[in-house]
């Protein structure tokens, strides 16, 4: 099993809402990271999470709250946002978070990503 | 900090011909790796190709290559007998090795969209 399983595939919520995005992967993977990807942007990184433990937070704005309960499995929790948080929001994994020369953990492998659109 | 620059916003290529994709970065490290995803309208990011820098030959995977020019910091595509299939957005990217703070940390470019006529 190489993929990574994100839920839902579409969201749409309004700036009251609490909702979560899901994100699971079962390739024994101990880093896990959000991404964002604006419309005809590149993805630029959220989070980092190795061994369960939140490593890097790219100062995003606390509206978005990340978690990760087990190793296989990474939620984003969402509250309050704006309209300009709709984006493609996209979860990835690799072996491990420290990459150094002949490990293999450069190769992230991401999944499909859930559309959200705050209105 | 590492910049990735993309200079072709578009391009388009015939089915069964040649195209290039060009990109060139900039860093201050010696020990990197630089990747080109690929992106189709299903918007999941796909690996395409990966090059260690530590490595002079160029890395290739089936009909898509590389031509790594660590001096000049450029990075281009080449993709032979292109197919429909890889009409896409391509994003060229860089990543720190040997730790510190890299974890991970992919820093793209702003993506060529590729479309291949038939």
């Amino acid at each position: 099993d190489t993929e990574v399983t994100q839920t839902p595939k579409h969201l749409v919520m309004g700036m009251t809402n609490k909702k979560s995005l899901k994100c699971e992967q079962h390739m024994g993977h101990r880093a896990m990271y959000w991404y964002k990807q604006k419309a005809k942007k590149p993805p630029e990184l959220m989070f980092v999470y190795s061994y369960e433990k939140l490593s890097i937070n790219e100062s995003v704005p606390s509206r978005f709250s990340p978690e990760c309960p087990n190793s296989s499995l990474l939620n984003l929790h969402l509250h309050a946002l704006q309209p300009e948080d709709s984006a493609l929001y996209l979860c990835a994994s690799s072996q491990e978070a420290l990459v150094a020369q002949g490990t293999a953990n450069e190769k992230l492998f991401f999944g499909s990503g859930t559309q959200l659109s705050v209105l | 900090a590492q910049t990735v620059t993309q200079s072709q916003p578009e391009m388009s290529v015939q089915e069964a011909e040649t195209v290039t994709l060009s990109c060139t970065y900039d860093t201050s490290e010696n020990n990197y790796y630089l990747f080109w995803y690929k992106q189709p309208p299903s918007r999941q990011m796909i690996l395409v190709i990966r090059q260690e820098a530590y490595k002079q030959q160029n890395a290739t995977e089936n009909r898509f290559s590389v031509n790594f020019q660590k001096a000049a910091k450029s990075f281009s595509l080449k993709i032979s007998d292109s197919q429909l299939g890889d009409t896409a957005m391509y994003f060229c990217a860089f990543m720190r090795a040997y730790g510190g703070t890299s974890y991970g940390k992919l820093t793209f470019g702003q993506g060529t969209i590729l479309t291949v006529h038939p």
